[in-house]
């Protein structure tokens, strides 16, 4: 079975530092794809990040960059530079081959970005 | 050049009733899911369709009937609706080709309160 596990319900950062969020996960499938999504309070869901398993660098997307860790089954989102428009909450996907490519979610972390 | 549309963004309705929420995506994807996001945001997948085939259908009360006219539309009709239906739905659109895990783009959200 497939589990994400984000340990932080809730986030503080300064404006301008950067923050790190985890993400644990649980599969036996060799090959899966990691995501991070931030859902602002106006509800939307909107894609950040994805890294595959076979991935040999950790993806960077802009101020966004995802701290890979295979052997620890790991894969934290590291906001730079955080702005007041990066409070929301983060959560961590997770898809592999089996089910049907079935996406479990984290339960999210909530970020307050402090001015 | 809206990408993933859905129909209605709020939904209130008495127990009892039956209703429907539409979803549309123009991006070409091939897959269609709908979650559901309970009052704790916990976010959960209930059915998945690709190609007009469903390939996932989580543990959902019957009441719950996803239909996919084509590719590009998946529809959500629940009958005799419940208390515990009350959250908010989102539709969401992904590819699914070969063994790249693509990211999924989100509707906005359909926020039903039952009565």
């Amino acid at each position: 079975a497939q589990k994400i596990t984000q340990t932080q319900p809730g986030m503080f950062v300064q404006e301008k530092e950067a923050v790190t969020l985890d993400c644990t996960y649980d599969t036996s499938d060799p090959s899966y794809g990691l995501f991070w999504y931030k859902q602002p309070s106006s509800g939307e869901m909107i894609f950040l990040i994805y890294q595959g398993s076979y991935d040999q660098q950790n993806a960077t997307e802009g101020r966004y960059s995802l701290n890979f860790q295979k052997a620890r089954k790991s894969a934290n989102l590291v906001i730079s530079a955080s702005q007041l428009g990066d409070s929301a909450m983060y959560f961590c996907a997770m898809r592999t081959n089996t089910n049907a490519g079935k996406s479990t979610f984290g339960d999210g972390t909530t970020l307050t970005v402090k001015p | 050049d809206t990408a993933v549309s859905q129909t209605p963004k709020y939904l209130v309705t008495q127990m009892g009733n039956d209703k429907s929420i539409k979803c549309e995506q123009n991006l070409g994807h091939d897959t269609m899911y709908w979650y559901k996001q309970d009052s704790k945001k916990f976010l959960k997948i209930m059915f998945s369709y690709n190609n007009k085939e469903l390939i996932i259908n989580e543990t959902v009360p019957n009441r719950f009937s996803p239909k996919s006219p084509d590719k590009a539309h998946l529809n959500l009709h629940i009958n005799s609706l419940e208390l515990g239906d009350s959250a908010v739905y989102f539709c969401a659109s992904s590819l699914r080709r070969g063994h790249r895990f693509y990211e999924q783009y989100f509707g906005p959200g359909t926020r039903l309160t039952v009565t």
